[in-house]
């Protein structure tokens, strides 16, 4: 079965600071990987994915995130925060062995003071 | 295209009472998914389709919940009886034919059950 994990519930950092988001996941096969971002009262919006290649995917806003196979993990990152980056952050793994579904972590609210 | 469209925004019912919620996948898209978030469960998978045909539905968590999709434009999710516990946001997401490719959710549906 396919899992992720998003360890962290909620992120403080400055405004100007580097940001981090943490994101693990289990796969029994290749792993399809997605962040997506919710602001307040919206749906979920698509950032950026890890299909295959490059390690560091770029994605929208600034935001990109690194494949890291041997930790199992994906985490999104921004050099510097902007008090708009404020929202729920969602991790998200696909293993097409598994099936077609999308399997999200339980988010991390991103809070960005000015 | 206009994205994933899903109505009503806003629904607040007795319990007891048949609700019925919508949604408008993206045209050519032949995925379409609904989820359930809550703050205590995060974001389920309730069931998926693809080319109208319900793949899993095992994320339905009573027969009280039945979903349909007549067509490729259209799709239902239907309580009845609906009950306070069934409060939530409703998803709507769509996407194509692909394990790289990223799902599109509308912007949800809010139900109450008083």
């Amino acid at each position: 079965a396919q899992s992720v994990a998003q360890p962290e519930d909620q992120v403080n950092v400055a405004e100007g600071n580097p940001l981090t988001v943490k994101c693990t996941y289990s796969v029994s096969g290749n792993p399809y990987l997605f962040w997506y971002v919710q602001y307040p009262n919206r749906g979920l919006q698509f950032l950026l994915k890890y299909i295959t290649g490059d390690n560091l995917v770029k994605g929208s806003y600034g935001f990109e995130a690194e494949f890291n196979k041997s930790q199992t993990s994906f985490h999104l990152k921004k050099p510097s925060a902007l008090v708009s980056d404020s929202a729920l952050y969602f991790c998200a793994v696909r293993d097409l062995s598994a099936g077609n579904m999308l399997t999200f972590g339980g988010g991390t609210r991103l809070m960005v003071k000015p | 295209d206009a994205g994933v469209i899903q109505s009503p925004r806003h629904e607040v019912t007795e319990m007891g009472q048949e609700v019925t919620l919508r949604c408008k996948p993206i045209s050519g898209h032949d995925y379409l998914f609904w989820y359930r978030q809550t703050m205590m469960r995060g974001l389920e998978l309730l069931i998926y389709f693809n080319n109208n045909v319900p793949i899993d539905d095992s994320g339905m968590p009573e027969d009280r919940f039945s979903a349909k999709m007549p067509n490729a434009s259209f799709s239902t999710l239907k309580i009845q009886p609906s009950e306070p516990r069934d409060s939530a946001v409703y998803f709507c997401a769509s996407r194509e034919t692909g394990g790289y490719t990223e799902a599109f959710f509308g912007q949800g549906t809010r139900l109450t059950v008083v």
